[in-house]
């Protein structure tokens, strides 16, 4: 078992709909939780991070975070087919020494969006 | 400010034979990481590397190496490639001991397309 799985999708829906991505993960050290979101031939570019549990809102996208049940979600409002990527849940390693770099990542759901 | 350069963009290699990847970080990012993404893994975590030194390793063979310059400038190799290595590898940097409140995410580069054939 993956320590972070996410549905791989895809996940087509028209222009206007609320979605809504997630992931769980079974490592419960994490703390950090970031979502990227991937072009087609670019590299991921980070959305949003939250640290710990909780909800954070920045413009149509809100990052959810719920420590009890090991679950993450992104909700992208007003969907635009600019937003059509593939999302990537990311998990910072809590074993490492502080300032370290390691994310551990989900498989990424590709999404669409129609106009 | 320019973001993180990775080259060459698409590489095509035959099996057996290696392979650098250069990878240029964000003015003032210490860090850089390498990271392989593909279709059946995803993104898998390679190295780290930390004023020039090598902080953490990914569950990769020994094929697989890097090294960072004082520059932060970092490199990875291949060694005896295998048809599986075709992969996209993708550098990130990132700010060291970010203070409070700031993530601890990367900044990706577009990644180096390598094919092995």
């Amino acid at each position: 078992q993956k320590e972070v799985e996410q549905d791989p999708g895809p996940l087509s829906v028209p222009e206007g709909a609320i979605v809504s991505l997630n992931c769980t993960y079974s490592n419960s050290a994490f703390q950090y939780f970031m979502w990227y979101r991937q072009y087609s031939r670019k590299g991921p570019e980070l959305l949003m991070y939250t640290y710990s549990s909780g909800n954070k809102e920045d413009g149509r996208f809100t990052a959810q975070v719920d420590k009890s049940s090991k679950y993450i979600s992104l909700f992208i409002r007003d969907s635009q087919p600019s937003d059509s990527a593939t999302y990537l849940c990311a998990m910072r390693d809590p074993s490492l020494i502080q300032g370290a770099q390691k994310l551990v990542f989900g498989q990424g759901t590709r999404l669409t969006i129609n106009p | 400010k320019a973001g993180v350069t990775q080259t060459p963009r698409y590489l095509i290699k035959t099996r057996g034979q290696q392979v650098t990847l250069s990878c240029s970080p964000i003015s003032g990012h210490r860090s850089v990481s390498w990271y392989q993404q593909t279709p059946g893994q995803g993104l898998q975590f390679l190295f780290e590397y930390f004023s020039e030194t090598q902080r953490n390793k990914g569950n990769f063979p020994g094929r697989f190496s890097g090294r960072q310059f004082s520059n932060s400038r970092s490199e990875m190799n291949v060694s005896t490639l295998e048809l599986g290595d075709s992969a996209l590898y993708l550098c990130a940097s990132s700010l060291v001991r970010p203070s409070q409140g700031r993530s601890y995410g990367y900044t990706f580069g577009s990644g180096t397309r390598l094919t092995v054939v």
